[in-house]
């Protein structure tokens, strides 16, 4: 299965500790975006990213997140001292190109972040 | 601040009914649209993308564009109770950079 592939599915942190979340777009993909999804809230855009680039992370909280997309391996995002706010599902997503129907996403099956 | 507004129901149909789902946006200048289909505890599933207006079908479902009114809509045809989730209204901004969604809808299929 060439899909989005993200991990871990489920990651519990205390308060203060750090949380990386990994994903690997689709093949053929290359640009990654990340969202997340708080309970009972919709899906926000939080950053999207090429490889090595950061194009847009107007949806990026300013302090404690952080993402990468580096040459080789997958996109990464990064949140330093976790609080409780930052429990939520974080989805990654994928595709082709930006513009035309070569810019319609796919998710990957998300991070379940606890902070604790 | 870009907004897509959904209802966010429930909306409860019986089973083979049609199920109509709405969606305004407030950025004129967006140029694609997007739904997607999300069960309970799962990711976001697209369903069917839509770029001019008009209708566009695929099987049971057809999408429903009219910018100059700032709606979407989708159809479901032949409602199963499969089709039971939460359906999300996306809106790609006017840079390509990001998917601006709404709530979503919960939709409920009765057997």
């Amino acid at each position: 299965n060439a899909g989005v592939m993200q991990n871990p599915r489920h990651l519990v942190r205390r308060r203060g500790q750090e949380a990386r979340l990994r994903c690997s777009p689709m093949k053929g993909h290359s640009h990654v975006y990340w969202y997340r999804q708080l309970p009972e809230e919709g899906l926000k855009f939080m950053v999207y990213l090429q490889k090595e680039n950061i194009i847009d992370e107007s949806g990026m909280p300013k302090e404690r997140f952080s993402a990468e997309f580096p040459k080789e391996g997958p996109s990464i995002l990064r949140i330093q001292q976790v609080v409780r706010g930052d429990s939520a599902a974080y989805f990654c997503a994928s595709s082709p190109l930006t513009r035309g129907e070569g810019e319609t996403q796919y998710f990957g099956p998300g991070t379940r972040l606890l902070v604790l | 601040q870009k907004e897509v507004e959904q209802n966010s129901g429930p909306l409860s149909v019986p089973e083979g009914a049609i199920a109509s789902l709405n969606c305004t946006y407030s950025d004129r200048g967006s140029q694609s649209f997007f739904w997607y289909r999300q069960y309970s505890g799962k990711s976001p599933e697209l369903i069917m993308f839509i770029y001019s207006n008009g209708d566009k079908e695929d099987g049971r479902f057809t999408a429903q564009l009219n910018k100059a009114s700032q709606y979407v809509s989708l159809l479901i045809r032949d409602s199963q109770p499969s089709d039971s989730a939460t359906y999300l209204c996306a809106v790609g901004n006017q840079a390509g950079t990001a998917l601006i969604f709404g709530k979503g809808t919960t939709l409920s299929v009765s057997s």
